[in-house]
């Protein structure tokens, strides 16, 4: 079983719509969570942390169930420009310290006009 | 702004060449990392260095080495290249959370691609 596991996508949406994605992680001692975007042909950039209470940056909505062990992220009102791969992401460092991370292997999102 | 920048963006070897990739950080960060993408496995951890000189290897570290001579320097040998390592290059740095914003955040360099035939 891999350590964090996406839906590869594609994800096709109209533009204004929402649109969820779920990750799974492995390991129930992660002690952090995180949201990368790639674009086609870029390095990838962090989008967002993810907090145990559920974390909202404009558009974009990231929650963590520990129990269950799962991530989202939700974008709402897609734009064009949100068109990416986006890349589910665990740190695995013992205790939090320091800065091991696992990526999981992308879930792409297509929006269109 | 962070900036890490890789040597070359493409690269063509053959196999059994031996093969240097290299990655420059200008932020002082202690600690480097170098993965490898491939399509459906995502990234990978081949080798990390936490500082100047030291190293540890990653998830898949066979058929690579590592070089840290000099703190924004760390760089990627392929001592026989072989054709299973063709993939897309990425180096990353980060610096113990000294950004308060994005304390985790891994910095990345636009990647290398690299083919061997």
């Amino acid at each position: 079983r891999k350590e964090v596991e996406q839906d590869p996508g594609p994800f096709n949406v109209p533009e204004g719509a929402t649109v969820a994605f779920n990750c799974t992680y492995s390991n129930s001692a992660s002690q952090s969570f995180f949201w990368y975007r790639q674009d086609c042909r870029k390095e990838p950039k962090l989008l967002m942390s993810v907090y145990s209470s559920g974390n909202e940056d404009g558009r974009f909505t990231a929650q963590l169930n520990r129990a269950s062990q799962y991530i989202s992220l939700l974008i709402r009102d897609s734009k064009l420009s949100d068109s990416a791969t986006y890349l589910c992401v665990v740190n695995r460092s013992p205790r939090g310290a320091g800065n091991m991370l696992t990526f999981g292997g992308g879930t792409r999102l297509m929006v269109k006009p | 702004d962070v900036k890490v920048t890789q040597s070359s963006r493409y690269l063509v070897k053959r196999t059994g060449e031996k093969v240097f990739l290299e990655c420059v950080q200008d932020m002082d960060h202690e600690n480097m990392f170098w993965y490898r993408q491939d399509p459906g496995l995502g990234l990978r951890l081949i080798y990390f260095s936490y500082d100047v000189k030291m190293k540890e290897k990653g998830d898949i570290p066979e058929g690579y080495s590592v070089s840290r001579e000099k703190k924004e320097r760390f760089s990627l040998i392929l001592e026989s290249a072989s054709t299973n390592q063709t993939s897309m290059y990425l180096c990353a740095s980060w610096g113990s959370g000294r950004d308060l914003r994005a304390p985790y955040e891994q910095y990345f360099g636009p990647g290398t691609r690299l083919t061997v035939t």
